[in-house]
């Protein structure tokens, strides 16, 4: 089974500075998808990024990149220009390509304080 | 704009006392699915469908039922609540295509007194 680690519990940065989210995982599959999710406080989840693994390119989206280690099973996040509305949980998840692997596994997160 | 609606925001029940949370989507994904969050965890998958195809996760309490009564709706019933089980529940839809995500709903979270 695939599991997603993430061991920064919590992190911190000051606004309009960079922050690098960690996240590594565990598979025996070639082929799948990686997600980094954000969940305000008391809102709803939402998509920031995703990465297909057979893409060597590293996704990136505005102000968020991804750094995908294939080799390593590393899939780090990183922020620039870190804005207020920046502070959530970010979730690591990964996704199977395997038919009938619908679900998403999750790690832990990692509370992001964006300090003024 | 489509989206995923979870109701209510808010739900206090009684221990023991039977609860249904609901679930609807515009998006007409084929998948949808029921997890419990709770606080500084990750999201913990209880269930999910395929279409009518009900899948139900291993470790997932007898406690939790689910029920799909059509592609846009989808309930999440505890039959007995004890006070472990407050926590937040979210509903999620997708695509089959792996690479679609998914798309949250705004969650409800339960309280058991």
């Amino acid at each position: 089974a695939q599991t997603v680690t993430q061991s920064q519990p919590e992190m911190s940065v000051q606004e309009a500075e960079t922050v690098t989210l960690s996240c590594t995982y565990d598979t025996s599959e070639s082929d799948y998808y990686l997600f980094w999710y954000k969940q305000p406080p008391s809102r709803q989840m939402i998509l920031v990024i995703r990465q297909e693994a057979y893409k060597q390119q590293n996704a990136t989206e505005n102000r968020f990149s991804v750094n995908f280690q294939k080799a390593a099973k590393s899939f780090s996040l990183k922020i620039s220009d870190s804005q207020l509305g920046d502070a959530a949980m970010y979730f690591c998840a990964y996704r199977s390509l395997k038919g009938g692997s619908e679900k998403l596994v999750f790690g832990k997160g990692t509370k992001l304080t964006v300090n003024p | 704009d489509a989206m995923v609606i979870q109701n209510p925001r808010y739900q206090v029940t009684q221990f023991g006392k039977p609860v249904t949370l609901s679930c609807s989507q515009t998006l007409n994904h084929n998948v949808m699915y029921w997890y419990q969050q709770k606080s500084s965890q990750a999201p913990k998958l209880l269930f999910h469908y395929y279409d009518k195809d009900f899948n139900n996760e291993a470790d997932t309490p007898d406690n939790f039922q689910s029920r799909r009564p059509n592609t846009s709706f989808c309930f999440l019933d505890i039959r007995s609540p004890g006070l472990g089980d407050a926590a937040m529940y979210l509903c999620a839809t997708s695509t089959r295509q792996t690479g679609a995500g998914y798309t949250f709903g705004s969650g409800t979270r339960l309280t058991v007194v």
